[in-house]
């Protein structure tokens, strides 16, 4: 149980072009997905909250115009780099939690992550 | 402030040691979430566990085990006849807040050498 897949796992673009990924919760509901972004050799940095049927909530420095959140369903949320530049090439993460009221609500299930590359 | 505190950057032990990965945190809220996440060179965070603030009790899982210490801010997780599988940055986080979100330690990547 709890698994969080994501697509793509890697992708490499051009500078300039937008690259969407997804994450979804394979076998429960979640109304709270996290984004993170991970340097090389650091920990994870949260990016955004992104709430279901909501406005994403996004963390001190990050663009909200440059980082699209969408979560539009209780599985599925998606983040949209757009106009990507090299400094954007990362190791994307994104996690989710359980339901309210359900014995894991503060557990975060994280997906396999996206390694993008922007050349 | 919300802290965790990884103090090992890297630790290295052959096969079949024993090793113990420490963790410290700072929160002023009396409830509380601690975890444990493993990293392998995959990328992919499994979680290993989670412990309330209300229970101090240790936790054993196959090799692995956790002591929860109150009294030190200390959540330490301890890898029996480690195995080379087990090389991975495992990181301990910290929840305190009603919003999910985690305070994560710096990792400690470990390193199982045959």
């Amino acid at each position: 149980g709890a698994v969080v897949s994501q697509h793509p796992s890697r992708v490499i673009c051009k500078s300039g072009t937008s690259v969407k990924i997804e994450c979804r919760s394979l076998d429960f509901q979640a109304t709270t997905m996290f984004w993170y972004r991970q340097f090389p050799k650091q920990s994870l940095m949260l990016m955004a909250t992104s709430n279901e049927g909501s406005k994403a909530t996004y963390e001190q420095g990050v663009e909200k115009d440059k980082f699209l959140i969408n979560h539009a369903s209780l599985t599925l949320s998606t983040l949209t780099v757009t106009s990507a530049h090299p400094e954007d090439s990362s190791f994307y993460i994104c996690s989710a939690i359980n339901l309210p009221g359900t014995s894991d609500t503060d557990t975060q299930y994280f997906g396999p992550g996206t390694r993008l590359t922007v050349l | 402030a919300q802290k965790v505190t990884q103090a090992q950057t890297e630790i290295s032990v052959v096969e079949k040691e024993d090793v113990t990965l420490d963790c410290v945190y700072e929160t002023r809220d009396t409830t509380y979430y601690l975890f444990w996440y493993k990293q392998p060179p995959s990328g992919e965070l499994v979680f290993l566990i989670r412990r309330n603030s209300f229970d101090e009790q240790n936790e054993i899982s196959g090799r692995y085990s956790w002591n929860f210490q109150k009294s030190t801010s200390s959540f330490n997780f301890t890898i029996t006849a480690s195995q080379v599988v087990d090389s991975a940055v495992y990181f301990c986080a910290l929840e305190a807040d009603s919003n999910y979100q985690l305070i994560w330690g710096a990792g400690t990547k470990l390193i199982i050498k045959p």
